[in-house]
């Protein structure tokens, strides 16, 4: 089955730089990537996903990059708010009827003023 | 659109007891929904898959007899945990995906289970 790990596990940046997190996954016939947001007893958040067939894709601050040689997988965020300090979730899942998401452990970001 | 519901959003329990979970999708129809375990600190982890009409699909180490899975329609699924035990003590979050699409979830607000 896929497994989906991601690093790292915490992140602090100062307000206005950016923030990289990295993602890897094993199952090759997983082509949906999607990015969650989270916060302290919230449910997850979708802020971002993309598919196999594309390579890049951007929405305001957010981007997201996919590697499916390497099966790797980054999120992007520029220019850094205070309200973006959250846990980041990447996950993947196999495109079919049945298809599951499994998500990454985790990264808890932190945003210094 | 695309929201789903979970009651309760909070539930205390004594050891020994069962406790039922309901997931409903609002203003779409799902025939599959995901039932999720997440311990605080931790990432989600997948229960189940739960297929209308039929049964559910366990991932390997969730016993199957203690967290029964019901979806008895395109809008409903239950997650009932019995005989629960302090070690239960966890947020479950369902998720649903509509008909038409084969990959995004909506993912309901959990429910918080503290078993005494």
């Amino acid at each position: 089955g896929e497994n989906v790990e991601q690093h790292p596990s915490t992140l602090s940046v100062q307000e206005g730089d950016s923030a990289v997190i990295k993602c890897t996954y094993s199952d090759s016939a997983s082509n949906y990537f999607p990015w969650y947001k989270q916060e302290l007893g919230k449910r997850p958040q979708l802020i971002i996903d993309i598919r196999s067939n594309v390579g890049e894709k951007k929405d305001q601050r957010i981007a997201v990059t996919l590697n499916k040689t390497a099966k790797h997988f980054s999120l992007h965020i520029t220019e850094t708010q205070p309200e973006d300090s959250a846990v980041y979730f990447c996950a993947a899942s196999p495109y079919s009827s049945a298809s599951k998401i499994i998500f990454g452990s985790g990264t808890r970001l932190s945003i210094r003023p | 659109g695309a929201v789903v519901s979970q009651h309760p959003s909070w539930v205390i329990c004594k050891s020994g007891t069962s406790v039922k979970i309901e997931c409903r999708s609002l203003d779409f129809q799902a025939t599959t929904m995901f039932w999720y375990r997440q311990f605080p600190k931790q990432s989600l982890m997948l229960m189940a898959t739960s297929n209308e009409g039929s049964k559910a699909t366990y991932e390997q180490g969730v016993e199957k007899d203690k967290f029964l899975i019901n979806h008895a329609s395109l809008t409903l699924s239950t997650l009932t945990v019995t005989s629960a035990h302090p070690e239960d003590s966890s947020f479950y979050i369902c998720s649903a995906r509509p008909l038409e699409v084969l990959d995004e979830q909506f993912f309901g607000p959990g429910t918080r289970l503290t078993v005494l």
